[in-house]
C-alpha cells in the first residue's frame, strides 16, 4: 500500500522568507502524480502544486515549487517570499490509478 | 458551477442514530471521493467512485458506513449506529480522471454526543 509520510508536524517561517516543507512517499508504481494541498483554518482544501512522475522538470507556481526526486521518494515544497496568507495545514498527496493518499499535514505559522 | 458541495454543513447527533451526508461533485467530474478528517490529521481516505461504480473501499471502514453514486452524479454517505468515536469532518472530492487533481468541498462535521 501506499503510504505518504511528513516529518513535519509544525513549521515557523519569518514573513517575506523562504521555507521548505518535506514529504516522502512509498510506491512500487511507475506512474503516479504528486500534489501538495493548503487547508487555511475551517477553510476547504485548496491545491497549491501538482507533479506528474514522469516529468522530470520540477513543477513551480508563481512563489510555489517543488523539489521532485523520484528515485529517493521524495516530494518537498518551497514556499518563497512567505506572506501571511500562507498560514495553513499542507498536505503532502500521492495518487496512482486509484485513490489518493494524504500525509499527516504540516502546519506552518508564518510570523510578521 | 460552484464547485463541490456538500450538505449539511453540521450534523449533531445522538449515539447510535443513523445519519446521512451528500456531496454534489462538479458536474463534469467523474471520480468522487469520500475522506475523514480528524483534528490535526491528514484526510484518512474512505471509499471512492469512478461514475456509478464504487471501486475501491477502505479495509478500516467498519460496515456501519455505506456510500452509495447513483447515476454517478450525487452521492451519499451513511453511518448506521453512530458511535462517538465517528465524530469527525467528512470531505468530499471530485475529479475528472486519475490523473488530475481533486476539488474538495467545504465538509460535514459531525458531532456524536
Amino acid at each position: 500500500a501506499q503510504t505518504v509520510t511528513q516529518s513535519q508536524p509544525e513549521m515557523s517561517v519569518q514573513e517575506a522568507e523562504t521555507v521548505t516543507l518535506s514529504c516522502t512517499y512509498d510506491t512500487s508504481e511507475s506512474d503516479y502524480y504528486l500534489f501538495w494541498y493548503k487547508q487555511p483554518p475551517s477553510r476547504q482544501m485548496i491545491l497549491v502544486i501538482r507533479q506528474e512522475a514522469y516529468k522530470q522538470q520540477n513543477a513551480t507556481e508563481n512563489r510555489f515549487s517543488v523539489n521532485f526526486q523520484k528515485a529517493a521518494k521524495s516530494f518537498s515544497l518551497k514556499i518563497s517570499d512567505s506572506q501571511l496568507g500562507d498560514a495553513a495545514m499542507y498536505f503532502c498527496a500521492y495518487r496512482s490509478a486509484g485513490d489518493m493518499r494524504f500525509g499527516a499535514g504540516t502546519r506552518l505559522t508564518v510570523k510578521p | 458551477d460552484t464547485g463541490v458541495s456538500q450538505n449539511p454543513r453540521h450534523k449533531i447527533t445522538k449515539r447510535g442514530q443513523n445519519v446521512t451526508f451528500r456531496c454534489d461533485p462538479i458536474s463534469e467530474h467523474n471520480r468522487l471521493y469520500w475522506y475523514r478528517q480528524t483534528l490535526g490529521q491528514g484526510p484518512e481516505f474512505l471509499t471512492y467512485f469512478q461514475n456509478e461504480a464504487q471501486l475501491e473501499k477502505s479495509r478500516l471502514l467498519s460496515d456501519r458506513f455505506s456510500a452509495e453514486r447513483p447515476k454517478g452524479s450525487f452521492s451519499t454517505l451513511e453511518i448506521q449506529r453512530t458511535e462517538q468515536g465517528d465524530s469527525a469532518m467528512y470531505l468530499c472530492a471530485s475529479s475528472m480522471y486519475k490523473n488530475t487533481e481533486a476539488f474538495f468541498g467545504q465538509g460535514t462535521r459531525l458531532t456524536v454526543v
